[in-house]
């Protein structure tokens, strides 16, 4: 099992350009979540889903768009990226019931000059 | 914002000494879940305790959550020198939403 991965690992863009994030889980798992990290803080949450062909906002949704077409894909795009998104994003996938875990990804290092 | 507070931001421990970091949240949650981070790493869980419990143990780790007090506490007794890394609380809440606080950077010396 490879768990949660992550693709690309690191990316430079400019200001204005997009692209995806993918993320993959192997675990059969409902839930999975998208987080950016900015140095010296925690994690937020950016987009969610609960299931195949759902999403949902989390706290900081704005520039940002996702997609759930299959149950193991958990996407996330930039439409015009901006110098604010540079950030360590984080994917999680989570099971349901009495231990609800999340497992995550090794992250995706963006930088948008 | 939800988010919560977790103090002290940085601790710095001889191998040996027992470490403990707080954490504080807002709302009315289902569960807290602590976990660590390596520097340039993913996060790995590593203890979850229930709304309905006071107190938690696994290995070398005990949490303790006070509901009235919107309160939690991880305790690593005999720490080690790999136990250094940042430590996050998040809180699930609505079943489906979490949320993380700033993270204690734990660095334990030999």
């Amino acid at each position: 099992n490879a768990g949660v991965t992550q693709t690309p690992k690191f990316r430079v863009l400019k200001t204005g350009q997009s692209m995806t994030l993918l993320c993959a889980q192997d675990m059969n798992h409902e839930y999975m979540y998208w987080y950016r990290q900015d140095p010296g803080m925690g994690l937020r949450l950016i987009h969610y889903s609960v299931g195949e062909g759902t999403t949902a906002k989390g706290e900081v949704p704005d520039g940002y768009n996702v997609s759930r077409l299959k149950k193991q894909n958990f996407l996330l795009g930039l439409e015009s990226a901006a110098p604010s998104q540079t950030s360590v994003y984080f994917c999680a996938s989570r099971t349901t019931g009495v231990q609800e875990t999340q497992y995550f990804g090794p992250g995706t290092r963006l930088l948008v000059l | 914002s939800q988010q919560g507070e977790e103090d002290p931001q940085a601790l710095s421990i001889q191998e040996g000494e027992n470490a403990t970091m707080n954490c504080s949240y807002k709302t009315s949650i289902n569960n807290l879940q602590w976990y660590r981070q390596n520097s340039g790493r993913g996060l790995v869980h590593l203890i979850l305790i229930r709304s309905n419990e006071r107190e938690k143990h696994s290995g070398r780790l005990r949490v303790t959550l006070d509901t009235s007090k919107k309160s939690s506490s991880l305790l690593i007794t005999a720490s080690r020198a790999a136990d250094t890394a940042s430590y996050f609380c998040a809180t699930l809440y609505n079943f489906n939403k979490f949320y993380f606080g700033s993270g204690t950077k734990l660095n334990v010396k030999p």
